[in-house]
């Protein structure tokens, strides 16, 4: 089965600094890999998303993730931050079948951002 | 994007009635649903499987005598908490998959927030 590690539970920044979320899955092959945004007492977003292809997955809201098979990482960055990013952010992971997967959340990472 | 959403967004029960979310896609259909159970500052516990037409599938250690999941129609499916109790308290969340088009993306409700008094 598939899982999968955010090993930050909080990460602070300041306004306009860059940020970077760590998420690592294991799993035997290459998986479906997501990040989703959540907002105090709302469901989640869609911010990008991997099947294959190009390793480096651009998002909405200027959020970019990549990659990397030898790390089995999928890390979520943004160059600057905007304090409208402060959000819990989940990394998820599904493993294909048929067609179809049903994915496994991360923990999450609480993004706090500083004026 | 496709719009999933959930009803009530709060309820407040007394101990031992039971109640009722709606999760509806709005502008789509959805052969599949997914109901998840998330705890403050935790992550999301997929709960059960819904699939229309069909009996939930649920996961390891969720009752299913204890939450009712009922997808009758492509685009709604409704779980019920029955006899709530104070641990039953907690965020609940659905989200879907476009019928006949897996783009792997799921849509997410705005989650119910139950508290059990």
């Amino acid at each position: 089965a598939q899982s999968v590690t955010q090993p930050d539970i909080h990460i602070t920044v300041s306004e306009g600094a860059s940020l970077e979320l760590r998420c690592n899955y294991s799993y035997g092959a290459t998986p479906y890999l997501f990040w989703y945004v959540q907002s105090p007492g709302q469901g989640l977003q869609l911010l990008l998303k991997y099947f294959s292809g190009d390793t480096l997955v651009q998002g909405i809201k200027g959020f970019e993730a990549e990659f990397k098979r030898s790390q089995s990482s999928f890390n979520l960055r943004k160059p600057s931050v905007h304090w409208s990013d402060a959000a819990e952010y989940f990394c998820a992971v599904g493993a294909p079948l048929g067609g179809s997967y049903i994915p496994t959340f991360g923990r999450g990472t609480s993004l706090i951002v500083h004026p | 994007g496709a719009v999933v959403s959930q009803h009530p967004s709060w309820v407040i029960c007394k101990s031992g009635t039971s109640v009722k979310i709606e999760c509806r896609s709005l502008d789509f259909q959805a052969t599949t649903m997914f109901w998840y159970r998330q705890f403050p500052k935790q992550s999301l516990m997929l709960m059960a499987t819904s699939n229309e037409g069909s009996k939930a599938t649920y996961e390891q250690g969720v009752e299913k005598d204890k939450f009712l999941i009922n997808h009758a129609s492509l685009t709604l499916s409704t779980l019920t908490v029955t006899s709530a109790h104070p641990e039953d308290s907690s965020f609940y969340i659905c989200s879907a998959r476009v019928a006949g088009l897996d783009t792997g993306e799921l849509f997410f409700g705005e989650g119910s927030r139950l508290t059990v008094l």
